[in-house]
C-alpha cells in the first residue's frame, strides 16, 4: 500500500553477514507485523510489535518499532541461506482488524 | 494438516471464464480475508469477513464477489475472468482478540 514503505526493495548478503530492512509508515501505527514470504508460498508470521521502543527476537531475527518516527525495522544477524526470501510488513493504520502492507524486500543470501 | 488451506493451487483459465478459488480453516477463527498479490504491490485487500453474516469490499472488490459458507470456509469468485487478474491470491484468517493474520499457502492464477 502506499501507507506503507519498505526499503530497500532488494538486498543481497553474504552469507554470514548482518541485514536491516526498514518499514516506514505515513499514517499512525497501532500494531507492526513482519512476515516471511518463500518465492511462491503463503506469508509466514515472525512478530508482531505494538508499542513504541518495543523490540522483539525470534532466533537470530530482530524487529524494532519506534513509535515517533512511525517505522519498524528487522535485523537479521549472521545472515544464512535459510533466510532467504520475501519481507513483507503489515501495519494495522487504521485501528481496526484490517492490515496494510508494504511491498516487500526480497533478500538473497550468498554463500 | 496446514491450518488455513486453499484450492486450488494453481489454475490457467480463459478470458470471461467464471472460476472460484475456496479457502478452509481449522484455525476456529472468525475473521476471514482475501488479498491479491502482485509484483512491486504487495497485497491488497479484496474482501473480508468478520463473521458468516458480514461480508466487506477491501480496497480492489470490482470484478470480485465472495461467500461465506460456514466460519470455517470463505470462497472467492471472479464472475468474468479478464487478463489483469492474474495474480497470486491469498486468503488469511485472525481470531477474535487478535490483529493477527494467518495466511493459507496461496492460489496462482493465470487468465489467458
Amino acid at each position: 500500500s502506499q501507507e506503507l514503505e519498505q526499503s530497500p526493495q532488494s538486498l543481497i548478503v553474504q552469507e554470514g553477514k548482518n541485514l536491516t530492512i526498514n518499514c516506514t509508515s505515513s499514517k499512525t501505527l497501532y500494531g507492526l507485523y513482519w512476515y516471511k514470504q518463500k518465492y511462491g508460498e503463503g506469508l509466514i508470521f515472525l512478530m508482531m510489535l505494538q508499542k513504541g521502543g518495543e523490540e522483539k527476537s525470534h532466533e537470530k531475527i530482530t524487529a524494532k518499532l519506534d513509535e515517533k518516527k512511525q517505522q519498524s525495522s528487522l535485523h537479521i544477524t549472521a545472515s544464512q541461506p535459510s533466510h532467504a526470501g520475501i519481507y513483507l510488513c503489515g501495519a494495522d493504520i487504521a485501528n481496526d482488524y484490517k492490515l496494510s502492507f508494504g511491498a516487500g524486500t526480497t533478500v538473497t543470501v550468498r554463500a | 494438516d496446514a491450518d488455513v488451506t486453499q484450492t486450488p493451487r494453481n489454475r490457467i483459465t480463459k478470458t470471461g471464464k467464471r472460476i472460484m478459488l475456496e479457502c478452509s480453516q481449522t484455525k476456529g477463527h472468525d475473521r476471514m480475508y482475501w488479498y491479491r498479490q502482485d509484483p512491486g504491490l504487495g497485497l491488497r485487500l479484496i474482501y473480508y469477513s468478520f463473521d458468516v453474516k458480514d461480508i466487506n469490499k477491501g480496497e480492489i472488490s470490482d470484478g470480485y464477489s465472495v461467500s461465506r459458507q460456514a466460519q470455517a470456509k470463505f470462497s472467492l469468485s471472479l464472475e468474468s475472468a479478464i487478463p489483469n487478474q492474474t495474480a497470486l491470491y491469498f486468503c488469511a484468517t485472525s481470531a477474535g482478540g487478535s490483529k493477527t493474520q494467518y495466511f493459507g499457502p496461496g492460489t496462482r492464477l493465470l487468465v489467458l
